[in-house]
């Protein structure tokens, strides 16, 4: 079991320059979800997915969208990168809702120069 | 918004010393709880959890409090350890698919 991983480790994007951070779990969790980390900070949700097809906006979606067209998988695809989406991003899976353990993925670093 | 709080953003101790690391939450609807630990370069790693209608959830070595009538989580870590260095988050659940995340403290041991 490889849990839920994470694709580029880092990246370091141009302003204006699209691009597509990869999470698959190969837990059969319905439940994924989306979140950045900035320097010193906690988590926020930016998207979360409840099943394939289904997909919900968090606390800090702008600039972002994902899509969930199977159970492994759930992208998060930024459009016009900006300063402002420097952060790590995290990838997190669990079995059910909000009262289950999310399992969480390595993260990428992204830097937007 | 409502959001869960930290009260020390570091914290220091000896090894072998107990760590206590406190968390406010202001959602008196919240009935779920987690801490997370984080180490450097890693993502979250979950450690406990404690449901609203208990008081205390023990681990091995770590023991979650939650006090309802002040609105206040801890976790204590026995005995503590030098690997147990790390970020320690607590989240919240009060909207069924979420958790909110407090904004960590830091936990460094001092050999």
């Amino acid at each position: 079991n490889a849990g839920v991983t994470q694709t580029p480790k880092f990246r370091i994007l141009k302003i204006g320059q699209s691009m597509t951070l990869q999470c698959t779990q190969d837990m059969n969790h319905n439940y994924m979800y989306w979140y950045r980390q900035d320097p010193g900070m906690g988590l926020k949700l930016i998207y979360y997915s409840v099943g394939a097809g289904i997909t919900d906006k968090g606390e800090v979606p702008n600039g972002y969208n994902v899509s969930r067209s199977t159970t492994e998988d759930f992208p998060l695809r930024l459009e016009l990168a900006a300063p402002s989406q420097t952060s790590v991003y995290f990838c997190a899976s669990s079995y059910s809702g909000g009262y289950n353990e999310q399992f969480f993925g390595p993260g990428t670093r992204l830097t937007v120069l | 918004g409502e959001s869960v709080g930290l009260h020390l953003p570091t914290l220091s101790v000896q090894e072998g010393d107990n760590s206590i690391i406190n968390c406010a939450y202001s959602n008196s609807a919240s009935d779920y709880f987690i801490w997370y630990k984080q180490e450097s370069g890693k993502g979250p790693q979950f450690i406990i959890d404690i449901r609203s209608n208990m008081d205390k959830r023990q681990g091995q070595r770590v023991t979650v409090l939650l006090n309802k009538t002040v609105k206040h989580l801890s976790l204590q870590i026995a005995a503590t350890q030098p690997g147990d260095s790390a970020v320690y988050f607590c989240a919240e659940n009060n909207a069924g698919n979420m958790l909110t995340f407090g904004g960590g403290t830091r936990l460094m041991v001092k050999p």
